[in-house]
């Protein structure tokens, strides 16, 4: 999998956008980026994934470079009850095998909004 | 849409003692659920992909005599943690993925569960 960097915190007025970065420079070409978020003492939430147009959902936008090194994870419009920690995932989208559904999370970024 | 239930959310047992965890996917079926642990301060690791009617596969370094994991039907999993000790206390998470859903990776996670071994 496609190693991803992303910063350890960032802080966010409610209401603004909260803009999460994140990096993949050794990503594949046939590699997703997957956003996932995990708000405390809970099982991660599934936020929105990729491979290299721009979607959006109705949680948030995820803006990937035309290069595919890097992404971001756009919360238009942040609120409280959007402090987490974000995870950004590289991985292939490929069912069965024994890469599937094998998550690999790392350290994410915390997300603090603020009043 | 898809939601996946874990029972007990938390629990506390004596060192010693086996703890059962339920996963339940309450709206759809999923023959796949996977089984994640999440130490405190920690990220989420995956311990084992639970296979309907079949044995789970187990990540490296995870005791499957330790962690019994059955997946008896298509809406439930259940993950044992036998003779329980202290160094198990941790956060069980399990999750699946729905059918026909088009993300290979996008998967639907439990609220967890948190076990203290005391």
């Amino acid at each position: 999998d496609a190693k991803t960097t992303q910063p350890t915190s960032m802080d966010c007025a409610e209401g603004r956008a909260a803009n999460l970065p994140c990096n993949h420079s050794t990503i594949s070409g046939n590699e997703y980026v997957y956003w996932y978020r995990q708000i405390h003492s809970q099982g991660p939430q599934y936020i929105i994934h990729g491979l290299k147009n721009n979607e959006t959902n109705e949680m948030a936008s995820l803006i990937i470079t035309e290069d595919r090194k890097s992404s971001t994870l756009i919360l238009p419009h942040a609120t409280l009850r959007d402090t987490a920690v974000y995870y950004c995932i590289v991985r292939v989208s490929i069912l069965g095998g024994t890469s599937y559904g094998k998550l690999t999370f790392g350290q994410g970024t915390i997300l603090t909004v603020h009043p | 849409g898809a939601v996946v239930s874990q029972h007990p959310s938390r629990v506390i047992c004596k060192s010693g003692t086996s703890v059962k965890i339920e996963c339940r996917s309450l709206d759809f079926q999923a023959t796949t659920m996977f089984w994640y642990r999440q130490f405190p301060k920690q990220s989420l690791m995956l311990m084992a992909t639970s296979n309907e009617g079949s044995k789970a596969t187990y990540e490296q370094g995870v005791e499957k005599d330790k962690f019994l994991i059955n997946h008896a039907s298509l809406t439930l999993s259940t993950l044992t943690v036998t003779s329980a000790h202290p160094e198990d206390s941790s956060f069980y998470i399990c999750s699946a993925r729905p059918r026909g859903f088009s993300g290979a990776n996008v998967l639907t996670f439990g609220a967890g569960s948190r076990l203290t071994v005391l």
